[in-house]
């Protein structure tokens, strides 16, 4: 079975500059989940949708920070403009459904380096 | 903020069994204990779960005490491989709402030969 994939794996940018980060998740996983985690950091949930819709966006910075699942299965993390604090790993994870005893499978993450 | 507590640092030796102890005083009683694992640059890693019971897999095993206020998880058999950051998570009620993990900034548990 095939993992979460996400792209790039590295990213480096200046600050102000704009990101956009891209996952695939586990075919058939109505949950999607987007984490950031600062080094020395346990991930921290950024948002999570189920099917194309948000069920928690508590955490995400709405300001510069937005993400979508259009077609209820891949999802774009966007940051505009990007901050030098928002140098970290974006992991996205997915699972079955959105529910407790339900597992998160995580995928690699993609490391950004804002400059 | 994370409802668990753990140990920053951890030593085992290999072939040895690594007890990671987790503390969680003020779980609910529909709050579920999760285990996840965070080998160098690459994303967590799922090990195991539990309500109640203690429960077993082909990687680990988790005792949960009686009071639901701390668990310990066992590797019985740790390997150079099994080195890693190590997260106790107490994960919300069995609703789409409210069931996020909140991760604090775990074990790092050093294997050595």
């Amino acid at each position: 079975e095939a993992g979460v994939a996400q792209s790039p794996r590295y990213k480096i940018i200046e600050k102000r500059q704009s990101v956009a980060f891209w996952c695939n998740p586990i075919s058939g996983h109505a949950t999607l989940y987007w984490y950031q985690q600062i080094l020395g950091q346990g991930p921290k949930l950024l948002i999570q949708f189920q099917n194309n819709g948000v069920v928690d966006d508590s955490q995400l910075p709405k300001d510069r920070f937005s993400a979508e699942r259009l077609k209820g299965v891949d999802s774009t993390l966007k940051i505009q403009p990007a901050k030098l604090e928002d140098s970290a790993v974006y992991l996205c994870a997915s699972s079955l459904a959105g529910l407790s005893y339900n597992e998160q499978f995580f995928g690699p993450g993609t490391r950004l380096t804002v400059l | 903020d994370a409802k668990t507590t753990q140990p920053p640092s951890m030593d085992c030796a290999e072939g040895r069994a690594a007890n990671l102890p987790c503390n969680h005083s003020t779980i609910s009683g529909n709050e579920y204990v999760y285990w996840y694992r965070q080998i160098h640059s690459q994303g967590p890693q799922y090990i195991i779960h539990g309500l109640k019971n203690n429960e077993t897999n082909e990687m680990a095993s988790l005792i949960i005490t009686e009071d639901r206020k701390s668990s310990t998880l066992i590797l019985p058999h740790a390997t150079l491989r099994d080195t890693a950051v190590y997260y106790c998570i107490v994960r919300g009620p069995t609703s789409y709402n409210n069931n996020d993990m909140r991760f604090g900034a775990g074990t790092r548990l050093t294997v050595k030969p």
